[in-house]
């Protein structure tokens, strides 16, 4: 079973709120990953957790929060985010940290007003 | 950040048509992984390549890795409608941190 759940599928928000994204696996899978995507271009690498703790952060501004709280779940927090905010945010996950195969979750849709 | 040199970026063929598309580096990869990614859904994996020269099938698809390591290249024979997407190529470069860089993308359009 590859399956990287996330939800919801479809958010939409205003600049001053608060919300979260959220991500789950039951592959065992000790990495975790969250993308970033504009429409037509490819996904673009925002943060990488390993055995649950944060590797790489790709200078990602601290209005994206990630979280994550065991091994199978992994959260993205919103705050104060922008227009150009607006994106399909990824997550996937990977059996070893940057090695092998990524796999993963439909998306979330995220529109900023 | 870095991206990879994905060709062509879409196309438009007849369905049965077979298609090629290419992935080139400037630098050396140690491992290639093709996804398909439809409209509003994330990637899905398709075929991964972890050996020089490695040459692998996946039904109609075949995808190798370059002898040089700089390259990768994705072949779908006899396509069909739903082969509609776009395919991005994925490669590690073996640094310091081993991340994934994505192939900018080939927009495959199939007419019946």
């Amino acid at each position: 079973d590859t399956e990287v759940t996330q939800t919801p599928k479809h958010l939409v928000m205003g600049m001053t709120n608060k919300k979260s994204l959220k991500c789950e696996q039951h592959m065992g899978h000790r990495a975790m990953y969250w993308y970033k995507q504009k429409a037509k271009k490819p996904p673009e690498l925002m943060f990488v957790y390993s055995y649950e703790k944060l590797s790489i952060n790709e200078s990602v501004p601290s209005r994206f929060s990630p979280e994550c709280p065991n091994s199978s779940l992994l959260n993205l927090h919103l705050h104060a985010l922008q227009p150009e905010d607006s994106a399909l945010y990824l997550c996937a996950s990977s059996r070893s940290p940057n090695t092998g195969e990524l796999f993963f979750g439909e998306g979330s849709r995220l529109t900023v007003l | 950040g870095q991206q990879l040199n994905q060709s062509p970026q879409s196309m438009f063929i007849q369905e049965g048509e077979d298609v090629s598309m290419n992935c080139t580096s400037s630098s050396i990869f140690n491992t290639w992984l093709w996804y398909k990614q439809d409209p509003g859904e994330g990637p899905v994996l398709l075929i991964a390549l972890y050996k020089a020269g490695e040459l692998t099938s996946n039904g109609r698809l075949t995808a190798q890795f370059g002898i040089t390591r700089k390259d990768s290249f994705l072949n779908i024979s006899a396509s069909i409608p739903s082969d509609v997407g776009i395919y991005f190529c994925a490669g590690r470069d073996g640094g310091a941190t081993n991340k994934l860089i994505f192939g900018t993308g080939t927009l495959l359009a199939v007419q019946p």
